[in-house]
């Protein structure tokens, strides 16, 4: 069964200060997904990025970037010179690859307070 | 673009009540799912659907009915609520690729007394 783990669940960081947030995964399959979720405090489910297994480049987006490593089943996600609207509830999650009945697993989330 | 639309976004139960919590999408996805959230517990799968006259348990079903009838339409149903169903919950829908990423609603607030 696939599982994901966030085991930070508050972080709180002075604006400017960079941040990562950690997500381990785990799944038997070969082909797979993976996808950061924000949840500000209005409560919406906002999707970030997705990576496929099978491609390992790192990805930046202005302030974020993320970090997959499959060798240690990671897939962090990094703040550069955060802001107060960066302060949200973050969310991993992993897909197998089952088509159509392919289901998402979300991490128990992180919450990033970003002091001003 | 209405995307994903629930209603209510806020309802107060009693227990033994029952209800049903509306999502529509106007996306023609194939794809659609209900998940609640809990604090500290992420977000759990209830019930999906890969498609109209299809559904499927997900990772916490019980107590908790659904069906699809249309593309559209995939309401969640309460047939006897409980307090241990006070939660938040969402529905979202994707085409049917695995790697496309869901389109959540904007939640339904649910508290049974």
């Amino acid at each position: 069964a696939q599982k994901v783990t966030q085991a930070q669940t508050e972080i709180s960081v002075v604006e400017k200060e960079d941040v990562t947030l950690d997500c381990v995964y785990e799944t038997r399959d070969t082909t797979y997904y993976l996808f950061w979720y924000k949840q500000p405090p209005s409560g919406e489910l906002v999707f970030l990025i997705r990576r496929n297994s099978f491609d390992e480049q790192n990805e930046i987006s202005g302030r974020y970037s993320w970090n997959f490593q499959k060798s240690t089943s990671s897939f962090n996600f990094t703040i550069t010179a955060s802001q107060v609207v960066d302060s949200a509830v973050y969310f991993c999650a992993l897909s197998e690859s089952r088509g159509a009945n392919s289901k998402l697993t979300f991490g128990k989330g992180i919450t990033l307070s970003v002091r001003p | 673009n209405a995307g994903v639309t629930q209603t209510p976004k806020f309802q107060v139960l009693k227990t033994g009540q029952s209800m049903t919590l509306q999502c529509a999408q106007d996306m023609n996805h194939e794809y659609m799912s209900w998940y609640r959230q809990d604090p500290g517990m992420g977000l759990r799968l209830i019930h999906y659907s890969v498609g109209a006259g299809i559904t499927d348990q997900g990772e916490v079903p019980n107590g908790y009915n659904v069906s699809r009838s249309t593309t559209e339409d995939f309401p969640l149903r309460l047939l006897s609520a409980a307090p241990s169903q006070t939660s938040v919950y969402f529905c979202a829908s994707r085409p049917g690729q695995a790697n496309s990423p869901l389109h959540f609603g904007n939640g339904t607030r649910l508290t049974v007394t």
